[in-house]
């Protein structure tokens, strides 16, 4: 059965902290691991795709990374407003990826 | 940027009252997606749909729930007869249905049954 979990479950960090999130998954055939963010209260906010094994993506201060059986989170000199929850989700079913299986996230707390 | 929008943002409704909530996928996407969150807990799949059917449900989405497409823009989900474990956030997605693209959730509809 296809499953994502994520560790830890919730993480603080003081600003400019440096700390990585991780996502183990097992899925038969994966089609892509995605990265969300979510704010309290709020919908899923895209962050990144990965589909193969060593592939890497940047945006600001978050690096993902991708193995075959763990993605990770790198989060560098993190600040305040890096605060929120970030899920990961893999794709289930066989026709279209917008099927997902998300983990339980982590919820990152960043103070100044 | 184009975002998937959803209505009301919060619902409050009695025990056996039928809801419908309501999204707006965006426009060149082509499947359409309801998941719904309980406090604390994880994000699950309710249902995808695709040129005007229903491709794939969940276990949770039994007799009571429906979905529909009435025009070229809406997208519904409609809960018959609410419990009050039906009490959740309800997200909306849409995706353009080429393989490998990222989904794009709605800010959700903060269902309360009482």
């Amino acid at each position: 059965e296809d499953q994502v979990t994520q560790s830890p479950e919730a993480l603080r960090l003081q600003e400019g902290e440096s700390s990585s999130l991780n996502c183990s998954y097992t899925v038969s055939g994966l089609r892509g691991l995605f990265w969300y963010r979510q704010d309290p209260g709020k919908g899923p906010e895209f962050l990144f795709t990965l589909y193969s094994a060593g592939e890497e993506k940047e945006k600001e201060r978050l690096k993902a990374t991708l193995t075959k059986k763990e993605s990770f989170l790198h989060i560098t000199a993190p600040k305040p407003e890096d605060s929120a929850t970030y899920l990961c989700a893999v794709p289930r079913g066989s026709s279209n990826t917008g099927k997902l299986i998300f983990g339980q996230g982590t919820t990152l707390q960043v103070k100044p | 940027e184009p975002e998937v929008t959803q209505t009301p943002s919060h619902q409050v409704t009695q025990m056996g009252q039928e809801v419908i909530l309501r999204c707006v996928p965006i426009s060149n996407h082509l499947y359409f997606y309801w998941y719904r969150q309980i406090l604390g807990q994880k994000v699950e799949f309710l249902v995808s749909f695709y040129n005007n059917e229903i491709s794939e449900k969940s276990e949770i989405f039994d007799d009571q729930f429906s979905v529909e497409r009435p025009d070229g823009s809406n997208f519904t989900l409609k809960i018959r007869s609410t419990k009050l474990e039906d009490s959740a956030m309800y997200f909306c997605a849409s995706d353009g249905g080429v393989m490998n693209t990222e989904a794009f959730f709605g800010q959700g509809t903060r269902l309360t049954v009482v």
